[in-house]
């Protein structure tokens, strides 16, 4: 089965600051997608980017990127120019192959801080 | 377009008690995933349904069932509350097998008493 871990319960940054989110992962598959999810006190899980196994690159939106190593099952979340909007909870999350469904397998969370 | 709508948002049901809630896709998604969010237990999933077909399954009892409408609709169902099932459940929708995308609901909040 695979497993999700995020090892920071919380983190703080500074608004204009920079800071990173860790997340190591276990599998035994080759080709699977990850993500990072942004939870604020709405509730409502939101999108911040993912990552194919397949691709070598590391996915970037804005001031969001990822530093994915494959070889050390590693996907960390970098946030640049950090601002108080960017205040949540932080889950890590994987899925398998296409194939395999819709299934989403998350980490413990991350609370990040933000101050100004 | 609309996104994915839960309904109710919240609920407070008494032990023993059986609950059903609703979740709405984004139009044109068959695909529809429930995740129980709990303190303790974090974020698990509860099952997928894809045209009205159930996927997968989590590891969760017999009490919690669910189901696929032709619309796409899903209902899920928890017979003989438990205070534990106090949680947080979340849906997501996504289009289908050629997507990796879902999009999530903001959630039903249900508490046992």
């Amino acid at each position: 089965a695979q497993t999700v871990t995020q090892s920071q319960p919380e983190m703080s940054v500074q608004e204009a600051e920079t800071v990173t989110l860790s997340c190591t992962y276990d599998t035994s598959e080759s080709d699977y997608y990850l993500f990072w999810y942004k939870q604020p006190p709405s509730r409502q899980m939101i999108l911040v980017i993912r990552q194919e196994a397949y691709k070598q690159q590391n996915a970037t939106e804005n001031r969001f990127s990822v530093n994915f190593q494959k070889a050390a099952k590693s996907f960390s979340l970098k946030i640049s120019d950090s601002q108080l909007g960017d205040a949540a909870m932080y889950f890590c999350a994987y899925r398998r192959d296409l194939n395999a469904g819709n299934m989403l397998t998350f980490g413990g969370g991350t609370r990040l801080m933000v101050k100004p | 377009k609309a996104g994915v709508t839960q309904t109710p948002r919240y609920l407070i049901k008494t032990r023993g008690q059986q609950v059903t809630l609703s979740c709405s896709p984004i139009s044109g998604h068959r695909s529809v995933s429930w995740y129980q969010q709990t303190p303790g237990q974090g974020l698990q999933f509860l099952f997928e349904y894809f045209s009205e077909t159930q996927r997968n399954k989590g590891n969760f009892p017999g009490r919690f069932s669910g189901r696929q409408f032709s619309n796409s609709r899903s209902e899920m169902n928890v017979s003989t509350l438990e205070l534990g099932d106090s949680a947080l459940y979340l849906c997501a929708s996504s289009f289908g097998t050629d997507d990796a995308e879902a999009f999530f609901g903001q959630g039903t909040r249900l508490t046992v008493v």
